[in-house]
């Protein structure tokens, strides 16, 4: 089993459309918990992260951890056609250690 | 903003030739990974630097992959020889703690043919 767990999708909603997007993990010593935003052949780039559980969100997205359940969750709110992309989960156990990945969710949004 | 730079950003190479990368991180981040991201999947660490030392290279085929990065600031990943399996997307990424600040490069895409 790996360590965190991702549906790969693909997935595609309408454009405006509330869009939720999943993760599991299975190390309870995870503390961080991160979603990378990675474009047709670039490199991921940040989007957010959480420390331990409870929400954080930024502008139309918000990212929620429930430890209690080992789930990893980000909605997109008003969704665009700019928002397609991978998406994809991490977490790592502690600072400057290596990020474990999960295989990442493809989001198309259309027009 | 500062970003990681990587080098070349497309590389073709046939099997049995040798193939290098190059990374040069933020400037002042002392942890430097390499990840390699094969096609619909997520990245997986190869090996990870402390500035000039190897923290975590259990993932890396020592057969065929070497990672140096000598005086602690750019890396170079190097495979020989390639092989097919070893097409994929090489990615460099530096960190600066407190927080979890991993910054990734563009990332090498190699193709062995």
């Amino acid at each position: 089993q790996k360590e965190v767990e991702q549906d790969p999708g693909p997935l595609s909603v309408p454009e405006g459309a509330i869009v939720s997007l999943n993760c599991t993990y299975s190390n309870s010593a995870f503390q961080y918990f991160m979603w990378y935003r990675q474009y047709s052949r670039k490199g991921p780039e940040l989007l957010m992260y959480t420390y331990s559980s409870g929400n954080k969100e930024d502008g139309r997205f918000t990212a929620q951890v429930d430890k209690s359940s080992k789930y990893i969750s980000l909605f997109i709110r008003d969704s665009q056609p700019s928002d397609s992309a991978t998406y994809l989960c991490a977490s790592f156990y502690n600072q400057g250690g290596k990020l474990i990945f999960g295989q990442g969710t493809e989001l198309s949004v259309k027009p | 903003e500062a970003e990681v730079a990587q080098s070349p950003r497309y590389k073709i190479t046939e099997k049995s030739q040798a193939v290098a990368f190059w990374c040069d991180p933020i400037s002042g981040h002392a942890t430097l990974y390499w990840y390699r991201q094969i096609l619909g999947q997520g990245p997986e660490l190869l090996v990870q630097f402390q500035d000039e030392s190897v923290v975590d290279d259990s993932q890396l085929p020592k057969d065929r992959f070497s990672a140096e990065r000598l005086k602690g600031v750019d890396s170079t990943l190097k495979i020989q020889p390639a092989e097919l399996g070893d097409s994929a997307m090489y990615l460099c990424a530096s960190s600066a703690p407190p927080g979890p600040g991993y910054t990734f490069g563009s990332g090498t895409r190699l193709t062995v043919v």
